[in-house]
């Protein structure tokens, strides 16, 4: 069981915007900036596509965006792409430690 | 470019201990922190701890404490992950990462599918 809660599948058609939350307590999410996104595809390594909740690294699509509210971290992903389909992992470090969420298939309908 | 290349698949009795490797190219070894995560077959991202290659300092996640030891050899810069007193559900794919700051991880091995099987 994985101490960030996310929902284990949503699905959207091409050109929606969905969102994924990730629920963790305040002595994580809550209490740090370094929560992170990852995009998996199937026999791939994760790729980061959020840092530091809301910091899109270089090459990443603007279509992929992050924010946090309390202790819930959301990853947003606009103008749905086939490509998008994957497994999405958030994670947050305390600096010492660090927790992945139990990941969340999105499906592209 | 930075690479990221780890050793080779393994299979292993329960019981056994694993060693595998991650070999860094294309920047300072010892200026990143390198991360361990596993993944079981279709399950998901379970981290297990970190390294500092400048200092050889250590952190485990709490599960892992007992059963895992990272080290590291910058005359080649290389880190490693050993798990001990493996079990059939430590069969997983392991990945070593790369971490300039933040648990932001930035460039990832291909990973190793460890097989413990009797």
């Amino acid at each position: 069981q994985s101490a960030l809660t996310q929902p284990a599948s949503v699905s959207g058609s091409p050109g929606q915007s969905i969102t994924i939350s990730c629920t963790g307590t305040s002595s994580d999410i809550g209490d740090y900036k370094y929560v992170s996104w990852y995009q998996q595809h199937p026999g791939k390594a994760p790729k980061v596509m959020i840092y530091e909740v809301s910091n899109r690294p270089s090459g990443v699509s603007n279509r992929f965006s992050g924010s946090k509210s309390g202790n819930t971290a959301s990853l947003t992903i606009s103008g749905l792409q086939a490509e998008d389909e994957a497994d999405y992992y958030c994670s947050s470090y305390t600096g010492r430690i660090l927790e992945f969420g139990g990941g969340t298939k999105l499906t592209v309908l | 470019q930075v690479q990221l290349v780890q050793s080779g698949a393994e299979v292993k009795k329960p019981g056994a201990s694993v060693k595998v490797s991650c070999k860094a190219s294309g920047y300072t070894f010892t200026a990143y922190y390198i991360h361990w995560v596993r993944q079981a077959p279709g399950q998901g991202l379970e981290w297990m701890g970190w390294i500092n290659p400048n200092s050889g300092g250590t952190n485990y996640a709490q599960k892992f404490q007992d059963s895992v030891t990272m080290t590291r050899d910058t005359s080649i810069s290389t880190a490693y992950m050993e798990l001990n007193r493996l079990r059939s559900d430590d069969t997983a794919v392991y990945y070593c990462t790369r971490d300039p700051y933040g648990g932001n991880f930035d460039y990832w091995g291909q990973g190793t599918l460890v097989t413990v099987s009797s």
